[in-house]
């Protein structure tokens, strides 16, 4: 009965490969997003989608491209990865728009290693 | 821009001690505040929050007051335990059409030792 999931949990690759995360909400939830935690737990927001419609786009290099099927799934692929890809992706998703008082949902995270 | 500024870490409690982990934050309107905490190989969960002035977030022994004053939404809880080790982060939400988008601090770790 996992809220949000993400696969897979770990993922390791060369630069230079193109690769996939895959997110998938039975939250209900009308907002998914895509997070990235970096070597020192910063977290910063990456894209949100409401209703499959990209609302948030933080200047992420367009190496990234996101995909919302449905409102229950958020997918992430990465093109081209480099060594400064390496972090753990985060997916999460929320009710109501992401409205102020509404919390976030996250997955478990998704730990990317570029060697 | 909005910033969220937390203590540096990481703390090293003793079981039953009290705990602090200071918090301020940097925005314009009225954000809603947060505390999420993060354990060992998992996502990050809700542990309070709190969306206006004055207001005290509350749960599992944890509290945080929202303080315009001071722009700050310090975590306490009065006696912590092992299972309390984990990372803790505070966020705001700027509100508005800003669609849950979250500006976390830069966590604190915390362990406690039996």
């Amino acid at each position: 009965d996992t809220a949000v999931s993400q696969t897979p949990k770990y993922l390791v690759t060369q630069m230079g490969n193109d690769k996939s995360i895959k997110c998938e909400q039975n939250l209900g939830h009308d907002t998914m997003y895509w997070y990235k935690q970096d070597s020192k737990k910063f977290l910063k927001i990456m894209f949100s989608y409401n209703n499959k419609e990209l609302i948030i786009n933080e200047t992420v290099p367009n190496r990234f491209s996101p995909k919302s099927p449905d409102k229950a799934h958020l997918n992430l692929h990465i093109n081209s990865l480099e060594l400064g890809d390496s972090a753990v992706y985060f997916c999460a998703s929320s009710p109501q728009g992401g409205k102020y008082n509404s919390p976030l949902h996250f997955g478990n995270g998704t730990r990317l290693t570029v060697t | 821009g909005n910033s969220v500024t937390q203590m540096e870490g990481p703390v090293t409690l003793s079981e039953e001690a009290f705990l602090t982990i200071n918090c301020t934050y940097t925005a314009t309107g009225y954000p809603s505040l947060f505390w999420y905490v993060q354990y060992p190989g998992e996502g990050l969960q809700l542990l309070l929050k709190a969306t206006k002035a004055d207001d005290k977030g509350s749960n599992k022994g944890f509290e945080a007051t929202y303080r315009k004053e001071t722009t700050s939404f310090h975590l306490e809880k009065g006696s912590v335990q092992v299972s309390d080790s984990a990372v803790y982060f505070c966020a705001l939400h700027a509100g508005g059409t800003s669609y849950g988008k979250l500006t976390f601090g830069q966590g604190t770790i915390l362990t406690v030792h039996p």
